[in-house]
């Protein structure tokens, strides 16, 4: 079985501060990773997703995730936060075993003026 | 522009009745899913598709049915056998390749009084 665990539902950092956010997989095959943003009252929208091309992926909005195999980790960065990064961010998981996402249960990022 | 499309945005309905929820997307996706969304639980997986005139049941079906009978369009019927509909319902899209990202709707929040 497939999932993913996001650790800390709530993150706080200062405007300009480095953003981590964690996710740890389970999967019993190769998986396929991903790391989708959600502002109020919206959508998913995809920020990255690693497919075993590079162990670092770089996304959009100046996020980057790093594939750890040996952790089975895959933690979304930001060198310095800004405010309209405030949101909701989910790490999601697929494998080629079936065309199922499952998705953490999200971290709320919020940044400090 | 290619996209999915929920529609309405907000919903309201009074305890016991039926609501049909619409989805459509022509990004020419062969698979479509339908997750709820609720605070603190991440999104969880009610029906998907893969084909035409095919779906299965996700992790919460239970007082919801769906159909496919066009590969555009993936509604949800939230049924009164639901128990607690009150919620924020995503539609989802993809290609069925396993390394592929889904695509979100912009969602409807579903109030029941």
């Amino acid at each position: 079985a497939q999932s993913v665990t996001q650790l800390g539902s709530h993150v706080s950092v200062s405007e300009g501060a480095l953003v981590l956010l964690r996710c740890n997989y389970s999967s019993s095959v190769p998986p396929y990773l991903f790391w989708y943003v959600q502002y109020p009252n919206q959508g998913l929208q995809l920020l990255l997703k690693y497919t075993s091309a590079a162990t670092l992926v770089k996304g959009i909005n100046g996020f980057e995730a790093e594939f750890k195999k040996s952790e089975t980790s895959f933690h979304l960065t930001k060198p310095s936060a800004h405010m309209s990064d405030a949101a909701e961010y989910f790490c999601a998981v697929s494998t080629n075993t079936g065309n199922q996402f499952y998705f953490g249960t999200g971290t709320s990022l919020t940044v400090i003026p | 522009d290619g996209g999915i499309t929920q529609s309405p945005k907000y919903l309201f309905r009074k305890e016991g009745q039926n609501v049909t929820l619409s989805c459509e997307q022509n990004l020419n996706h062969d698979a479509m899913y339908w997750y709820r969304q609720d605070p603190g639980q991440g999104l969880r997986l009610i029906y998907y598709s893969q084909i035409v005139n095919d779906f299965q049941k996700g992790d919460i079906a239970e007082g919801y049915s769906v159909s496919r009978e066009k590969k555009e369009s993936f509604p949800l019927t939230v049924t009164s056998a639901q128990k607690n509909p009150t919620a924020f319902y995503l539609c989802a899209s993809s290609k069925r390749q396993p390394n592929t990202e889904a695509f979100f709707g912009q969602g409807t929040r579903l109030t029941v009084v």
